[in-house]
């Protein structure tokens, strides 16, 4: 079974502090997806990364990098220098390669708190 | 501009009424996704439609149905919603051909309140 675990419920950091989001996940796949998305207040999921499985190279983009490992099943998601702007729930995603949807497994969340 | 579009933002139904949600989307994509997501949890999927084939999730209630009558439409019909069924409801879509498959495109969802 698919599954997508994300132990933090709620993280609370002062601007310009850096942050880590951890996302681990089951599954039995050899080929799958991970991705993460940002639900802000007003409730529409925004994308921000997706990666393959075949793909370990961390990625940076501006404020933003992901780490992820395969031998930990584990992607995590750092935001650099966080801004109030970052203050959202941010959800983990995995799904299967090679088919003609995204169907994905979410985690729970991490809500983002960035203080002024 | 917005690409994929959810309406009503907030639809309040009574408890067993018939309730319609829509989506539009102008991206032309050929997979629509509608997921339940329930306070403080993870969105769920329900079911999506690739083209005009309808993938139903094996545990999705059958109180809920869906309907595609062209690419750019999508509808979820709840037949007689429960208590339960209050939720935060979300289409999502995504283009997939050979060589290519998109990540998936939210809209802002519908708020559904059941009285």
């Amino acid at each position: 079974a698919q599954k997508v675990t994300q132990a933090q419920t709620e993280i609370s950091v002062v601007e310009k502090e850096d942050v880590t989001l951890d996302c681990v996940y089951e599954t039995r796949d050899t080929t799958y997806y991970l991705f993460w998305y940002k639900q802000p207040p007003s409730g529409e999921l925004v994308f921000l990364i997706r990666r393959n499985s075949f793909d370990e190279q961390n990625e940076i983009s501006g404020r933003y990098s992901w780490n992820f490992q395969k031998s930990t099943s584990s992607f995590n998601f750092t935001i650099t220098a966080s801004q109030v702007v970052d203050s959202a729930v941010y959800f983990c995603a995995l799904s299967e390669y090679g088919g003609a949807t995204n169907k994905l497994i979410f985690g729970t969340g991490t809500l983002l708190a960035v203080q002024p | 501009d917005a690409m994929v579009i959810q309406n009503p933002r907030y639809q309040v139904t009574q408890f067993g009424k018939p309730v319609t949600l829509s989506c539009s989307q102008t991206l032309n994509h050929n997979v629509m996704y509608w997921y339940q997501q329930k306070s403080s949890q993870a969105p769920k999927l329900l079911f999506h439609y690739y083209d005009k084939d309808f993938n139903n999730e094996a545990d999705t209630p059958d109180n809920f149905q869906s309907r595609r009558p062209n690419t750019s439409f999508c509808f979820l019909d709840i037949r007689s919603p429960g208590l339960g069924d209050a939720a935060m409801y979300l289409c999502a879509t995504s283009l997939f051909k050979q060589g290519l498959d998109t990540e998936a495109f939210f809209g802002q969802g519908t708020r559904l309140t059941v009285v």
